[in-house]
C-alpha cells in the first residue's frame, strides 16, 4: 500500500503571511501528483495535476513544485487570505492504472 | 454546467436496512470512484470503476457493492448497513489517465444507527 505523508497537519496564520505544507510519496516510481483544495461543508477541487521532476505550478497566490526524485511536492500560499482557509489534500499514483492515494491533508486556518 | 451530483446528500438509517447512493456524472468521464472521509484517516478509496461493467476493489470494499451499467452512472450500494459504515461518501470521476484532475460530488453523509 503506497503511503503519502502530509505536512503539518494543521496550521494557524495570521492573514497576509505566507505559508507552505509539504506532501511526501514514494520516490521510487512516480506517475503522477495532484493537489486539491478542499473548504469545509464542500467537496474537494483540483489545483494541480503534476506529472515531471522540477514541475512549477502556480494559480493566483497559489503555487506548487514538484520533486520527484526526493519524493516531495511543496504547496506555498503567498499572502494568506481568510478565504484560503480550507483543507489542503495531495494525491499521488505510481502508474497510469492504479487510483490515486491521498494524504490525510494539511488543515490551512488563516485569522483575519 | 459539468458536474458530479450525489443522492441522498443526508441519510439516517438502521443497521441491516439496504441502501443505494446514487452517482451521476454529465462530462463523459470514463473512470469514477467512490471515497469514504473519517476524521483522521483521510479520503479512503471503496471502490473504482475504469469504464462500463469494468469495477475493482479500492482500499476498503468489505461492505459495499457498485454497478457500473451505464458511463454516467456509479451507485454504492449497502446491502447491510452497519454503524461502522457511517461516514462521508463522495463519488468522484475523471477522464481517463490520472494526468487529469478528478471532479468531486457534494457528498453524502450517511448516519448507520
Amino acid at each position: 500500500i503506497l503511503n503519502v505523508e502530509q505536512s503539518p497537519q494543521s496550521l494557524h496564520v495570521q492573514e497576509g503571511d505566507s505559508t507552505n505544507f509539504t506532501c511526501s510519496f514514494p520516490s521510487s516510481n512516480f506517475y503522477a501528483l495532484h493537489w486539491y483544495r478542499w473548504e469545509t461543508a464542500k467537496s474537494p477541487e483540483a489545483l494541480f495535476v503534476m506529472t515531471l521532476n522540477g514541475d512549477e505550478k502556480k494559480k493566483g497566490r497559489i503555487s506548487a513544485t514538484l520533486n520527484t526524485k526526493e519524493g516531495y511536492s511543496y504547496l506555498y500560499i503567498k499572502g494568506s487570505q481568510p478565504e484560503d482557509s480550507a483543507t489542503y489534500l495531495c494525491a499521488f499514483t505510481d502508474s497510469g492504472n492504479t487510483p490515486l492515494v491521498f494524504g490525510k491533508g494539511t488543515r490551512l486556518s488563516v485569522i483575519a | 454546467e459539468a458536474q458530479v451530483t450525489q443522492n441522498p446528500r443526508y441519510l439516517i438509517t438502521v443497521t441491516g436496512k439496504k441502501l443505494t447512493v446514487t452517482c451521476s456524472q454529465n462530462m463523459n468521464h470514463e473512470y469514477m470512484s467512490w471515497y469514504r472521509q473519517d476524521p483522521g484517516l483521510g479520503l479512503r478509496q471503496i471502490y473504482y470503476s475504469m469504464n462500463v461493467e469494468v469495477t475493482d476493489k479500492g482500499d476498503v470494499p468489505e461492505g459495499y457493492k457498485v454497478s457500473r451499467k451505464e458511463k454516467r452512472n456509479f451507485p454504492l450500494i449497502l446491502e447491510s448497513p452497519s454503524p461502522n459504515q457511517t461516514s462521508l461518501y463522495f463519488c468522484a470521476s475523471r477522464t481517463s489517465g490520472v494526468y487529469n484532475e478528478q471532479f468531486f460530488g457534494p457528498g453524502t453523509r450517511l448516519t448507520v444507527l
